[in-house]
């Protein structure tokens, strides 16, 4: 069955270093989502990304989606404290909004 | 973007029981969703409740477990049906909003069976 695989399962940083998430199917995708969660708590969303090649920026993190489709990067910049929480792709893999979603990366930055 | 709420936030139930959950948007959307994640893991999808159609159910959920209610483009309910242990999670909802192409999520119920 499809899958969403993400790496690493979790990370611990000291603040102020850069990190990467990845994210990787082994299908096509309509569209790759970047959000974040606190523990417990809903998702926020932080990127969408459909195009190959694609790149987007928001404040520190970067999200970029490979020519193929198939792989995502997440990379934060000079981590602080706030960004501490699990990181999760999503994905339209069928183009019917049925999101598929990796097992997440749990960072943590510390002060 | 839309602002989604769900109540309760959280709640502990004993097994047997039923317990409905609510899912609020500020706008009206034809395509919500409801997931589940359980301890420690990822989303999974439930189904998809889009208003005007019967609620759609993925592999392994079924309506008499999980009866949804899709009464207007605002408002969705979730009930979580003779509940067990196994039933533990975050309930979510989700929407995508009219003409554009992100989900949007709700805060999530976090459900704990005794």
């Amino acid at each position: 069955s499809q899958e969403l695989e993400q790496s690493p399962q979790s990370l611990i940083v000291q603040e102020g270093k850069n990190l990467t998430i990845n994210c990787t199917s082994s299908k096509t995708l309509y569209g790759l989502y970047w959000y974040k969660q606190k523990y417990g708590e809903g998702l926020i969303f932080l990127m969408m990304l459909q195009k190959g090649g694609e790149e987007k920026s928001h404040e520190k993190i970067t999200a970029k989606l490979d020519e193929k489709k198939q792989q995502s990067s997440l990379h934060i910049t000079a981590s602080q404290p706030s960004h501490a929480g699990i990181y999760l792709c999503g994905a339209d893999i069928r183009g019917t909004y049925k999101y598929i979603f990796g097992t997440g990366t749990r960072l943590k930055v510390l002060a | 973007s839309a602002v989604i709420s769900q109540k309760p936030s959280r709640d502990i139930c004993q097994r047997g029981t039923s317990l409905t959950i609510q899912c609020q948007v500020d706008s009206q959307v034809t395509m919500m969703f409801w997931y589940r994640q359980q301890p420690g893991q990822s989303l999974t999808l439930i189904a998809t409740a889009n208003q005007g159609s019967e609620a759609t159910y993925e592999s392994g959920f079924v309506i008499d477990k999980f009866p949804i209610s899709r009464p207007n483009l605002t408002f969705s309910t979730l009930t979580v049906s003779n509940m067990s242990p196994e039933d533990s999670s975050i309930y979510l909802c989700s929407v995508v909003p009219d003409f554009q192409e992100t989900q949007y999520f709700g805060p999530g119920t976090r459900l704990l069976v005794l």
